[in-house]
């Protein structure tokens, strides 16, 4: 079955111990893309990546991080996380070349920082 | 990429027509308009995509301005199920990036 799985689906944390969700699609899709979401401001784009060994800032990258050393997967990694950083997050992916394509979404991943 | 605009919230009573606009005036003659739902805090679901034709598909109709400066979204026959906050993006070839602006999107309340 055609999917995006993102790990863990739901996690709480405190300040500053490092965590990583990760974000794996088996469509051998090109375009990868992370992205946010907060009451009342909708979805807002963490980073994205263009294809293998290319990732590029979106609106909010402060306080992220990700690779994409391979196709499949883009971790998205919180360094030393911080309450503001509380949301649901949600990675996709979309065939083609750039950006184009249809998106498809992972489930998302409920994080709580203390 | 282009922008859009989109009303933050409309009603429609169950079994009849929703049309849910969007306006992207700054597109680009190769940009498509995509549209997605959300329903709850799922991730969002794909509905359809147009470039200048209208499209049709089995969730919806996409109805695209000849200009290509605004777009409607229509649910021939609304159901209790299509209560969701429905996104309208442009994406295409004509970006070399891969940013994507969704905005708050349209929350459409089906009502009974």
């Amino acid at each position: 079955e055609a999917q995006v799985t993102q790990n863990p689906r739901y996690l709480i944390t405190v300040t500053g111990k490092k965590l990583t969700v990760t974000c794996s699609q088996n469509m051998n899709h090109e375009y990868m893309s992370w992205y946010r979401q907060d009451p009342g401001l909708g979805l807002r784009q963490i980073y994205y990546s263009m294809n293998v060994e290319v990732t590029d800032k979106g609106d909010v990258p402060e306080g992220y991080k990700v690779s994409r050393k391979e196709k499949r997967n883009f971790p998205l990694i919180l360094e030393s996380p911080s309450p503001n950083q509380t949301s649901l997050y949600f990675c996709a992916s979309s065939p083609g070349q750039g950006n184009t394509g249809e998106l498809f979404f992972g489930e998302g991943s409920r994080l709580t920082v203390l | 990429d282009a922008k859009t605009t989109q009303p933050p919230s409309m009603d429609c009573a169950e079994g009849r027509a929703a049309n849910l606009p969007c306006n992207h005036s700054t597109i680009s003659g190769n940009e498509y308009v995509y549209w997605y739902r959300q329903i709850h805090s799922q991730g969002p679901q794909y509905i359809i995509h147009g470039l200048k034709n209208n499209e049709t598909n089995e969730m919806a109709s996409l109805i695209i301005t000849e200009d290509r400066k605004s777009s409607t979204l229509i649910l021939p026959h609304a159901t209790l199920r299509d209560t969701a906050v429905y996104y309208c993006i442009v994406r295409g070839l004509s970006s070399n990036t891969g940013k994507l602006i969704f905005g708050q999107g349209t929350t459409l309340q089906v009502k009974p």
